[in-house]
């Protein structure tokens, strides 16, 4: 069974600073994602990695397959990004969660 | 659809009653999964249906649990004579084949109280 740690489990900044999740698992793996969780509870998917680094607006996501270790970074926060961050990893059989990482942007 | 639909939203429901989720997933995606999050705690797997193959359902807590997919349509997920620990927000997610770029598209969930 993969374990999957997140860092840091909480998270205050301040508007506009640069913020970095990072998520380590301990078995091999197909893909990687990253999901956002609201507030309210819905859940959107962020990024799916299997190898590099992706870009979505001020976010961007890297993953390190040999070193099984991921990174979730954004750019000139927001307080629209306060929510809870999580990492997730496996395949077409179903994933594996981390504990989130529940990120606060004060204004 | 353009999403994962899941009824109800809410449900309130008293101890020993059997409750049934559905899951509408997007349409053509052959991948559908159960998940749960109970309160405080992070997202727990379920059950997953893949295509009309066997589903694996080594995610159920108890033989309370069941799930059944209609091919790649709806799922429906049964709590038989719910407990107070069955309490939880139970998610459903879809995505495409295999080997495809897509990701998970997540349903917004059923808040699930046993009373």
């Amino acid at each position: 069974k993969n374990e999957v740690e997140q860092s840091p489990q909480n998270l205050t900044a301040q508007e506009g600073e640069f913020i970095t999740i990072n998520c380590s698992y301990s078995v091999g793996i197909s893909a990687l994602h990253w999901l956002q969780q609201h507030p309210g509870g819905g859940i959107v998917s962020l990024f799916m990695l299997s190898s590099g680094k992706k870009k979505h607006g001020r976010l961007i996501a890297t993953i390190n397959i040999q070193e099984k270790h991921s990174s979730l970074h954004i750019t000139a926060s927001h307080p629209r990004d306060s929510a809870v961050y999580i990492c997730a990893v496996g395949g077409a059989d179903g994933l594996t969660f981390g504990k989130g990482t529940h990120l606060i942007i004060q204004p | 659809g353009a999403g994962v639909s899941q009824s109800p939203s809410n449900k309130v429901t008293e101890k020993g009653k059997d409750v049934e989720l559905r899951c509408d997933p997007i349409s053509g995606h052959t991948a559908l999964y159960w998940y749960r999050q109970r309160l405080g705690q992070g997202l727990e797997f379920l059950i997953y249906f893949q295509g009309n193959s066997a589903p694996d359902k080594s995610g159920l807590p108890s033989d309370r649990f069941s799930a059944e997919r209609t091919g790649e349509s709806v799922s429906t997920l049964t709590i038989q004579r719910t407990q107070q620990e069955d309490s939880a927000v139970y998610l459903c997610a879809s995505s495409g084949n295999v080997g495809t770029d897509n990701g998970y598209t997540f349903g917004s969930g059923t808040r699930l109280t046993v009373v």
